[in-house]
């Protein structure tokens, strides 16, 4: 199975702060990796799929890149209802696997 | 207006069975592959498991844990796919999610529903 390690497990940050989470997976996966957001109690929310392709609906500050073992989320300026939990997830081959998770916390 | 509802969950005993039922509104489900994700409580994400589309035979995939235990089946009448759990223990429970893929793209998901809480416990 492919390993995704996500870094770091938490962070703070304040309002309009540029914000970098970053997903390793143990082997190459091309483009295959999605992101998402979730806030306590609720579902998770597909923020990027492909690595970099925004989702429908989701705010602009939210960009992806990356490729190959090596991934990064940003958020350009944080905003209050950003704050969260982001996974990553790859979809290269089954079984699909998540990261730990990155929990987003007011500073 | 798309929509994803999850039903089913409740408690059960270590070693029953529960089906849980994800209904689709506003879209035809048949054309979708849909996927079902875990999460334990107070844990991260777990992929269960996944029924791919009519054009793909509704062919389905699962994680190892749960792989000779859970199946997946589909209703095209009520638009549903259902997650049934056999031989169920307490490492099962969870908030069970689906989740659709998007349109043509079936190893990403777009929309997702609420959740449905399995407790497993004697």
């Amino acid at each position: 199975d492919i390993q995704m390690t996500q870094s770091p497990s938490s962070l703070s940050a304040s309002v309009g702060d540029r914000v970098t989470i970053t997903c390793r997976a143990s082997r190459d996966i091309s483009n295959s990796l999605a992101w998402f957001q979730q806030k306590p109690g609720k579902a998770p929310k597909s923020l990027i799929y492909g690595a970099s392709g925004l989702q429908s609906g989701v705010p602009l500050r939210f960009s992806g890149s990356g490729s190959g073992t090596d991934f990064t989320l940003t958020i350009s300026s944080l905003q209050p209802e950003d704050f969260a939990t982001y996974y990553c997830q790859h979809y290269y081959d089954y079984p699909f696997t998540f990261g730990g998770g990155t929990k987003v916390e007011i500073k | 207006e798309v929509q994803l509802v999850e039903s089913g969950g409740g408690l059960v005993q270590p070693g029953g069975s529960l089906r849980l039922s994800c209904a689709a509104a506003g879209f035809m489900l048949s054309d979708h592959y849909v996927d079902w994700v875990r999460q334990a409580p107070g844990k991260g994400l777990e992929w269960v498991g996944r029924s791919r589309n009519k054009a793909n035979s509704y062919r389905p995939e699962f994680a190892a844990s749960v792989k000779g235990r859970f199946t997946i089946s589909r209703d095209a009448s009520k638009n549903s796919v259902f997650l049934q759990m056999n031989s169920l223990k307490n490492e099962d429970t969870a908030v069970y999610y689906c989740a659709r893929d998007r349109p043509g793209d079936p190893g990403v998901w777009d929309y997702w529903g609420l959740g449905t809480l399995v407790t497993v416990s004697s």
